[in-house]
């Protein structure tokens, strides 16, 4: 069964500072990927996704992420964070028409 | 394009009673995703439908839940006998089967409390 880890439940940085949020991933076959984000009271906004192709897909917000098969992981990444990027991220992966996600990493913004 | 609504945005019952969520996908999408997050974990699947039909049921869905799309366009999900395990957000998604892009937009969701 597909599965998703994302091994970070909170992290912090500076504004400013560069993010990495770790997602690995567990499927047979090429993955569907997908970085939802959620900030409070809100539902999930979607800043990325890859399906085939070039393995690091630029996303909204400044976001990007860079897919690698042979260690099964979809980092997402942002070279300086901004204060309204504080909110719960989740990877996600395509599981036979529904998706199946992480967890979620809360990122808090240190001003 | 409006977006996927949810109604109610929350709601308050007591152990027992009945309640029902209504979702309205984005107009031209025809599968509809129901999602429940709990406390500090992400969303896990429910159901879904292709226009009225609903395709897939997780074994999370047990038999207190139903979920109904009567006409292909919004939907609807009940729970029975609400029991205090079941205070949980509820997510809505919508999607065009077929579209290149393959991305299901949710709602803002339903936060249900049971006390």
């Amino acid at each position: 069964a597909q599965s998703v880890t994302q091994p970070d439940i909170h992290i912090t940085v500076s504004e400013g500072a560069s993010l990495e949020l770790r997602c690995n991933y567990s499927y047979g076959a090429t993955p569907y990927l997908f970085w939802y984000v959620q900030s409070p009271g809100q539902g999930l906004q979607l800043l990325l996704k890859y399906f085939s192709g070039d393995t690091l897909v630029q996303g909204i917000k400044g976001f990007e992420a860079e897919f690698k098969r042979s260690q099964s992981s979809f980092n997402l990444r942002k070279p300086s964070v901004h204060w309204s990027d504080a909110a719960e991220y989740f990877c996600a992966v395509d599981g036979a028409q529904k998706l199946v996600f992480g967890q979620g990493t809360r990122l808090t913004i240190n001003p | 394009d409006t977006g996927v609504s949810q109604n109610p945005r929350h709601k308050i019952t007591k152990r027992g009673q009945n309640v029902t969520f209504r979702c309205d996908p984005i107009s031209e999408h025809n599968r509809l995703y129901w999602y429940r997050q709990t406390l500090g974990q992400g969303p896990e699947f429910l159901t879904y439908f292709q226009n009225e039909a609903q395709l897939e049921k997780s074994r999370l869905l047990s038999d207190r839940f139903s979920a109904e799309r009567p006409k292909g366009s919004f939907s609807t999900l009940e729970i029975q006998r609400t029991e205090q395990g079941d205070s949980a957000m509820y997510l809505c998604a919508s999607s065009l089967e077929g579209s290149v892009s393959y991305e299901q937009y949710f709602g803002p969701g339903t936060r249900l409390t049971v006390t």
